[in-house]
């Protein structure tokens, strides 16, 4: 199984919105609404940011929001926060696997 | 507040076993929920590698399954990882994650700091 491709980089100045895009295949993405995504400070936990392709957790700004066509998911940032800067990985059920992206390092310029 | 800590040795030596303990607060284990261990090797994304249930039931990367062991004790609310013959691709920071399953729901909603492993003799 291989990994969810992902840019290497996206960026924006504070109070623009930036897209992440993760492509997968159709037994993965495509395949399941099991979309998720993570965002990583460096040496801290990774937090979750979007279920089940759209869902926020509680706690998760509205500013994050998930969508998904075909085989690509894609993660909105709106309104860019300077702690918006991290790495962002996202993942997707694959039946008897669980494979997650390559990630992106969102810079708020 | 639900927290993970991954704890064991930093350093391992080649085709020994590298073996990692998550203690978990604030959730008791046995409640239900599934565990998990993520990696991330050096310049790479993550890669899952195992997931228990509080019961026993067991999954595995099929890419890792023949090296792997994953296994918890609820008594100290605690899972573990062994991965054995260990080669310098092993290197990476290694995560324990709490696993959410439900009927539509597959994602990992608690994660702990994770623990640098590197393989080197």
């Amino acid at each position: 199984q291989s990994a969810l491709t992902q840019p290497p980089s996206a960026s924006g100045s504070p109070g623009q919105s930036v897209t992440i895009s993760c492509t997968g295949t159709s037994s993965d993405v495509g395949g399941y609404n099991y979309v998720s995504w993570y965002q990583h400070h460096p040496g801290k936990a990774p937090k979750l940011m979007i279920y089940e392709v759209t869902k926020r957790p509680s706690g998760v700004p509205d500013r994050f929001s998930g969508s998904k066509s075909g085989n690509t998911a894609s993660l909105t940032v709106s309104g860019l926060q300077a702690e918006d800067e991290a790495d962002y990985y996202c993942s997707s059920y694959a039946g008897n696997n669980y494979v997650f992206g390559t990630g992106t390092k969102v810079t708020v310029l | 507040q639900v927290q993970l800590q991954e704890s064991g040795p930093g350093l391992v030596k080649p085709s020994e076993t590298l073996s990692l303990t998550c203690a978990v607060s604030g959730y008791s284990i046995s409640s239900g929920y599934y565990w998990s261990w993520i990696r991330q090797s050096p310049g790479k994304g993550l890669e899952w590698i195992a997931t228990i249930y509080h019961s026993g039931i067991t999954y595995y990367n099929p890419s890792l399954r023949s090296r792997v062991t994953i296994s918890v004790d609820t008594s100290k609310n605690q899972f573990s990882l062994n991965l054995s013959s260990v080669t310098d691709a092993d290197t990476a920071v290694y995560y324990c994650a709490r696993y959410v399953v439900g009927t539509a729901s597959f994602y990992f909603d608690y994660w702990g700091q994770g623990t640098l492993v590197t393989v080197a003799s």
